[in-house]
């Protein structure tokens, strides 16, 4: 069965510091790996993915994560924060063995950057 | 505004009711997603459609629930009996296809409220 951990609740980092929110999964094939963001009152965004190529992926807002199969995590990277980072950041895995479209989510992380 | 919406935002009804939701997907969208969210965790996918066809429920999906979408463009949920369980974020997704790989786009979602 398909699972994402993400072991943190929450994040605090200081602004222009680099940020790590981490993420592991579990499918019995080969995944497609997702990270969407959850700003207040607004729906949830796509980041990023992973399919194939390259392990380190590159998404919107200066994003980037990082894959690794051994590990089976998918860490969500910045260089350097800033204040409006701050919201609720969801890791999300496929199957894409099983053949369909079932994606789950992890219970998300916090970001808290502070000024 | 293209992007998935959702009607209503705020529901409220008391328990034994039965209420219904819509989505619109974006309108080149052939894959849509229901999903519900609870405080603190991430969204739990509920069913899936390819065009008009529901080729995916899970099993958190009881009787009472049911989705429907006729004509392969919105999709609306029904939730018959509600239960205070019911109370949660309904969220609906849209994704343009074929592949298998791509990224589902939100609406902001229903509040439902069972009291």
């Amino acid at each position: 069965a398909q699972s994402v951990a993400q072991p943190e609740d929450q994040v605090n980092v200081a602004e222009g510091n680099p940020l790590t929110v981490k993420c592991t999964y579990s499918v019995s094939g080969n995944p497609y790996l997702f990270w969407y963001v959850q700003y207040p009152n607004r729906g949830l965004q796509f980041l990023l993915k992973y399919i194939t190529g390259d392990n380190l992926v590159k998404g919107s807002y200066g994003f980037e994560a990082e894959f690794n199969k051994s590990q089976t995590s998918f860490h969500l990277k910045k260089p350097s924060a800033l204040v409006s980072d701050s919201a609720l950041y969801f890791c999300a895995v496929r199957d894409i063995n099983t053949g369909g479209f079932k994606t789950i989510f992890g219970a998300g992380t916090r970001l808290f950057v502070k000024a | 505004d293209t992007g998935v919406s959702q009607d209503p935002r705020h529901k409220i009804t008391k328990r034994g009711q039965n209420v219904t939701f819509r989505c619109d997907p974006i309108s080149e969208h052939n894959r849509l997603y229901w999903y519900r969210q609870t405080l603190g965790q991430g969204p739990e996918f509920l069913t899936y459609f390819q065009n008009e066809a529901q080729l995916e429920k899970s099993r958190l999906l009881s009787d009472r629930f049911s989705a429907e979408r006729p004509k392969g463009s919105f999709s609306t949920l029904e939730i018959q009996r509600t239960e205070q369980g019911d109370s949660a974020m309904y969220l609906c997704a849209s994704s343009p296809g074929p592949g298998t790989e791509d990224e589902q786009f939100f609406g902001p979602g229903t509040r439902l409220t069972v009291l």
